[in-house]
């Protein structure tokens, strides 16, 4: 089984729609992270979190919210997807602020949605 | 500003053939950066982690090396195979903070 698993893998959805895409790990790390993907412009960070009470916005949080469940849970929400959100969306955990740690990003297999 | 540029965009070689992929970085205060190879339609994986003191780490056929005083990083890839197909993303991380830097990436494809 995969460290960092997301939900759905594939996601059409029409503008307007809420859209949920969720996002578990199980490598016991604190800190996690939403990317999104298009081509040409590498990963950008939307939301990120340190643990269950600790949230912040990235650099293109504008349209997106997060939740944070559990330490192993966080969740990214399009309120009203519109079409410029059609992208690859990644999850990722991270070791910083364990020992030994070499801030080494775990990545999960990516969401890819597609607003119509 | 802090920013990763990675070079070339897309580089296409032949089976067997080495090649070479450039990364510059301005992260400042530099911790280590990483090369990630991501495979069409899957997560980036880490291939290795360069640090401010490290020259020169292998991993197979792939080989990074580091020079702080340039900000350079250059990841080589020696006897390339299909499966190397993929991008390989360059990221640096900030010292003492969440930050990472991500470059936008190689597209390298190797034909048989």
């Amino acid at each position: 089984d995969a460290d960092v698993t997301q939900t759905p893998r594939n996601r059409i959805t029409k503008t307007g729609k809420r859209i949920m895409l969720e996002c578990s790990q199980t490598k016991g790390h604190d800190r996690m992270y939403w990317y999104r993907q298009d081509p040409g412009l590498g990963l950008r960070l939307i939301y990120y979190s340190f643990d269950v009470k600790d949230i912040n916005k990235g650099e293109i949080s504008d349209g997106y919210s997060v939740s944070r469940q559990a330490q192993a849970k966080f969740s990214l929400s399009l309120e009203s997807a519109i079409p410029n959100q059609t992208a690859l969306y990644f999850c990722a955990t991270s070791d910083l602020g364990r020992g030994h740690d070499t801030g080494e990003l775990f990545f999960g297999e990516g969401s890819r949605l597609t607003v119509l | 500003k802090n920013q990763v540029e990675q070079s070339p965009q897309s580089l296409i070689i032949l089976e067997g053939k080495n090649c070479t992929l450039q990364c510059n970085y301005t992260v400042s205060p530099f911790s280590n950066l990483r090369w990630y190879k991501q495979d069409t339609g899957r997560g980036p994986v880490s291939l290795t982690i360069m640090t401010f003191s490290e020259n020169t780490k292998s991993n197979g056929r792939y080989t990074a090396t580091l020079d702080a005083d340039t900000k350079q990083s250059s990841l080589h890839i020696t006897a390339s195979q299909l499966s190397d197909s993929a991008s390989y993303i360059c990221v640096a991380l900030r010292e003492g903070t969440y930050k990472y830097i991500f470059g936008t990436g190689t597209r390298l494809k190797v034909l048989a």
